[in-house]
């Protein structure tokens, strides 16, 4: 089974609208973390967001926000305000307490229309 | 503080040549992963150092190895190229540990084969 699902190919909004870019995980552990990057045509994955497992607040980062629902093992990023210069692929990734590497979803292309 | 330098940024290769990656990971990061990104697979782990020792591996041929050096820069080696290893690699360099640890990626090195 994936261990992250990311549904959105590819995502449209207006800017300085907020939009949600959805993110689902499967894993067995009980500690794990959450990340999303976000990828410019450049290449470099910068990183956004994080959300521990046993964190029982949404983490907020700027305009960024994780909506983490554990139950439904999911974790949406919403970005508010959207900019033109946030126009790029978006990767949710998760991290288990089992081992180091990062599994990543097959992300979203999100397009910032003016 | 300088981040996480991946070189050279482009190469190209003929099938069946080999090819080296050079990463240098953040000053005082000794942990070093290497990922494999392609339109089809997307982004898929290769191995992780620290302290100079392989801690985990993926899934790939043994065409693909890697080594890390005591100041922790990384090198990974493919040899006999195929067509199929035309694909961005990412270098991410990150503190040992915890779930919650953020890594830090490179700008990556395009590998295309020919």
């Amino acid at each position: 089974a994936q261990k992250i699902t990311q549904t959105q190919p590819g995502m449209f909004v207006q800017e300085k609208e907020a939009v949600t870019l959805d993110c689902t995980y499967d894993t067995s552990d009980q500690s794990y973390g959450l990340f999303w990057y976000k990828q410019p045509s450049s290449g470099e994955m910068i990183f956004l967001i994080y959300q521990g497992s046993y964190d029982e607040q949404n983490a907020t980062e700027g305009r960024y926000s994780l909506n983490f629902q554990k139950a439904r093992k999911s974790a949406n990023l919403v970005i508010s305000a959207s900019q033109l210069g946030d126009s790029a692929m978006y990767f949710c990734a998760m991290r288990e307490i089992t081992g180091n590497q990062f599994y990543f979803g097959t992300g979203t292309s999100l397009t910032v229309i003016p | 503080k300088a981040g996480v330098t991946q070189t050279p940024r482009y190469l190209i290769k003929t099938r069946g040549q080999q090819v080296t990656l050079s990463c240098s990971p953040i000053s005082g990061h000794r942990s070093v992963s290497w990922y494999q990104q392609t339109p089809g697979q997307g982004l898929q782990f290769l191995f992780e150092y620290f302290s100079e020792t392989q801690r985990n591996k993926g899934n790939f041929p043994g065409r693909f190895s890697g080594r890390q050096f005591s100041n922790s820069r990384s090198e990974m080696n493919v040899s006999t190229l195929e067509l199929g290893d035309s694909a961005l690699y990412l270098c991410a360099s990150s503190l040992p540990g915890q779930v919650g640890t953020e890594a830090f990626f490179g700008q990556g090195t395009r590998l295309t084969v020919v």
